[in-house]
């Protein structure tokens, strides 16, 4: 089956500008968390959704924030970009949540530059 | 959010077994530990999970400490395909989240 597709895999912003990633979770998975990879602040959680409704946030300001369609695909956006928001942003999606949950399957991740 | 410890790098040859340790003294009874690695240019893939019993699978075995307070992820045959870096992580069982620490860099020469 297909994994999970992230789009578009780089992108090049100016400080300022806004940017929307998308993510399309493996078919049947209803959690999508995203994730920030920088190498030096690591993997960082940012949200999780589930059935729609965001369940947990990262300490990250509110410039970032996401939303889960009801066919499960996320979007996460970043508005008033800065240089230090460049980064490889990686979205996971699991089949249940919580105690069922046994897995999160990460897509490729989308590459964020913003110059 | 409770945190692990992990060396930051470890190295291996091919066919040897490979012992990852890490560390999380501040547990609470109703974390999973979780095993994640990420190849060079990848997202992260899942490894191997457990909450208090060892675990076996086709990629790896987990070795939970009695008191829970540290784990040992253990491949049983290093390929060169297994360099990567390995997360070890606790996951509230209530939640998705999964919190990363800084990993083990693994390194397996041929």
């Amino acid at each position: 089956k297909a994994g999970v597709t992230q789009t578009p895999r780089y992108l090049i912003k100016t400080r300022g500008q806004q940017v929307t990633l998308s993510c399309s979770p493996i078919s049947g998975h209803r959690s999508v968390s995203w994730y920030q990879q920088t190498p030096g602040q690591g993997l960082q959680f940012l949200f999780e959704y589930f059935s729609e409704t965001q369940r947990n946030k990262g300490n990250f300001p509110g410039r970032f924030s996401g939303r889960q369609f009801s066919n499960s695909r996320s979007e996460m956006n970043v508005s008033t970009l800065e240089l230090g928001d460049s980064a490889l942003y990686l979205c996971a999606s699991s089949l249940a949540r919580g105690h069922l949950n046994t897995e999160a399957f990460f897509g490729q991740g989308t590459r964020l530059t913003v110059v | 959010d409770a945190k692990t410890t992990q060396p930051n790098s470890m190295e291996s040859n091919e066919e040897e077994p490979v012992h990852l340790p890490c560390n999380h003294s501040t547990i609470s009874g109703t974390d999973y530990i979780h095993w994640y690695r990420q190849l060079p240019s990848q997202g992260p893939e899942y490894v191997i999970h457990g909450l208090t019993s060892n675990v076996n699978n086709r990629m790896a075995s987990l070795a939970i400490a009695e008191d829970r307070k540290s784990s040992t992820l253990i491949l049983h045959r290093a390929t060169l395909r297994d360099a990567a870096v390995y997360y070890c992580i606790l996951r509230d069982q209530n939640t998705d989240k999964l919190i990363f620490g800084t990993g083990t860099r693994l390194q397996v020469f041929p």
